[in-house]
């Protein structure tokens, strides 16, 4: 059964930029959750999307918003974008929300220059 | 608020040995554990998920304990391969998936052949 799907897998923005990356969880599962992955701060929690609701969202400003369609794929957006945005952005299911494992994609590497 | 910590930073070992990763975290309040390798530039791979209400779990050559009280869980490697080198991240969560999973930094492994 495919995995968690991610794309792009990169991409290249400059500051001030808006970015949209899109994630398609496992078939069947309906939780997603957004990760972002910088070499400073390790991996840190973005939010979490279930029935298409947000269930709660990491120390994140504004600017870093999320969604979830009917199918269960989410997609994250990220406005005006700044140079420490960059950073490898995870995206994960699982079956339902609430302490499930979670299966990861591999991943949207986005640079900001 | 929750914070975990993984020893070593990095390790280097020759190929066949048995060895240890270390994970402790500050909060024992957690729904589980879950232990996960990245390879460079790609996205986490699930090794082995730990429910709070279990010791450890196995999955072949792996085995991951859980000692709640303590605030500790250990992954061990048998009779390691070079294959198996990579970076092994430790993550709990604390709020039943509503707060996301809180990483380590993680453990950089090298198995010299």
């Amino acid at each position: 059964k495919a995995g968690v799907t991610q794309t792009p897998r990169y991409l290249i923005k400059t500051r001030g930029q808006q970015v949209t990356l899109s994630c398609s969880p496992i078939s069947g599962h309906r939780s997603v959750s957004w990760y972002q992955q910088t070499p400073g701060q390790g991996l840190q929690f973005l939010f979490e999307y279930f029935s298409e609701t947000q269930r709660n969202k990491g120390n994140f400003p504004g600017r870093f918003s999320g969604r979830q369609f009917s199918n269960s794929r989410s997609e994250m957006n990220v406005s005006t974008l700044e140079l420490g945005d960059s950073a490898l952005y995870l995206c994960a299911s699982s079956l339902v929300a609430g302490g499930w494992e979670l299966f990861f994609g591999e991943g949207s590497r986005l640079t900001v220059l | 608020k929750q914070e975990v910590t993984q020893i070593p930073a990095a390790l280097s070992v020759p190929e066949g040995e048995n060895l240890v990763l270390n994970c402790s975290f500050t909060d024992s309040a957690i729904y589980n554990l879950q232990w996960f390798r990245q390879d460079p530039g790609k996205g986490l791979t699930s090794l082995l998920l730990i429910q709070s209400s279990q010791r450890e779990q196995t999955s072949g050559r792996l085995n991951a304990s859980l000692d709640k009280s303590s605030g500790r869980s250990t992954l061990y490697i048998a009779a390691s391969q070079p294959g198996d080198s990579a970076t092994y991240l430790c993550a709990v969560d604390s709020g039943g998936g509503a707060d996301g999973l809180t990483f380590g930094k993680g453990t950089h492994l090298i198995i010299q052949p």
